[in-house]
């Protein structure tokens, strides 16, 4: 049974509009959130990360949100760019057991221009 | 500074064929691992490196093996490769002490299709 799961396997939205890519876990002793975006024929990338002390985390163009009691995080692209076009992973881990990933089954998100 | 590199990019094999894949990283990194990545599924763990010297198992181990060659070589071995193994592998690594322990830098990917 997968412990993260991205519900949605594709998204497409409109150039300069909000991009909301949504991930849910069940592992209640995850600790630590990650994003990473993956283009075709490359290893995927870091792109943003959130403790599960924080409920918000932003850099630039990306803010992750969690939710813990729902057991829920959210990227949120704004504004979103032909170039923000990729496969994103959402990925969680307990950090006292190791630096192991568990990864979502990633959501395609497309941006028109 | 080339990060995480891997060989081959692409393989075909034939059922019962073994191979090896290799992957080196030029970061100093402690930690390094190999993933799947099947449609879906995302990436799934196969086996991981905390430091040299030492590996274990992962989520999915079954049918591979692994090498810790020195601290910046990790390779992955079919011994008897199966239709169920063709996949595209990544390997990555971290680097445990850094303060950025939870990011983990992969590799371009190998594409394995066994016929």
């Amino acid at each position: 049974d997968q412990q993260v799961k991205q519900n949605s396997p594709s998204l497409s939205v409109q150039e300069g509009r909000i991009s909301i890519l949504n991930c849910d876990y069940t592992n209640s002793m995850f600790d630590y959130f990650l994003w990473y975006k993956k283009y075709p024929a490359e290893g995927p990338t870091f792109l943003i990360s959130i403790s599960s002390i924080k409920d918000k985390n932003e850099d630039g163009r990306f803010t992750v949100f969690l939710n813990k009691s729902a057991k829920h995080l959210s990227l949120h692209i704004v504004p979103s760019q032909p170039g923000d076009s990729a496969v994103y992973f959402c990925a969680a881990l307990t950090r006292h057991a190791g630096n192991m990933l568990t990864f979502g089954g990633g959501t395609r998100l497309m941006v028109k221009p | 500074n080339a990060g995480v590199t891997q060989t081959p990019k692409f393989q075909v094999l034939k059922t019962g064929q073994s191979m090896t894949l290799q992957c080196a990283q030029d970061m100093n990194h402690n930690s390094m691992y190999w993933y799947r990545q099947d449609p879906g599924m995302g990436l799934r763990l196969i086996y991981y490196s905390a430091s040299e010297g030492t590996t274990d198992k992962g989520e999915v181990p079954n049918g591979y093996n692994v090498s810790r060659l020195n601290k910046r070589e990790f390779s992955l071995r079919l011994e008897s490769a199966a239709p169920s193994q063709t996949s595209v592998y990544f390997c990555a690594s971290s680097e445990p002490a850094s303060g950025f322990e939870n990011e983990q830098f992969f590799g371009p990917g190998t594409r394995l299709t066994v016929l």
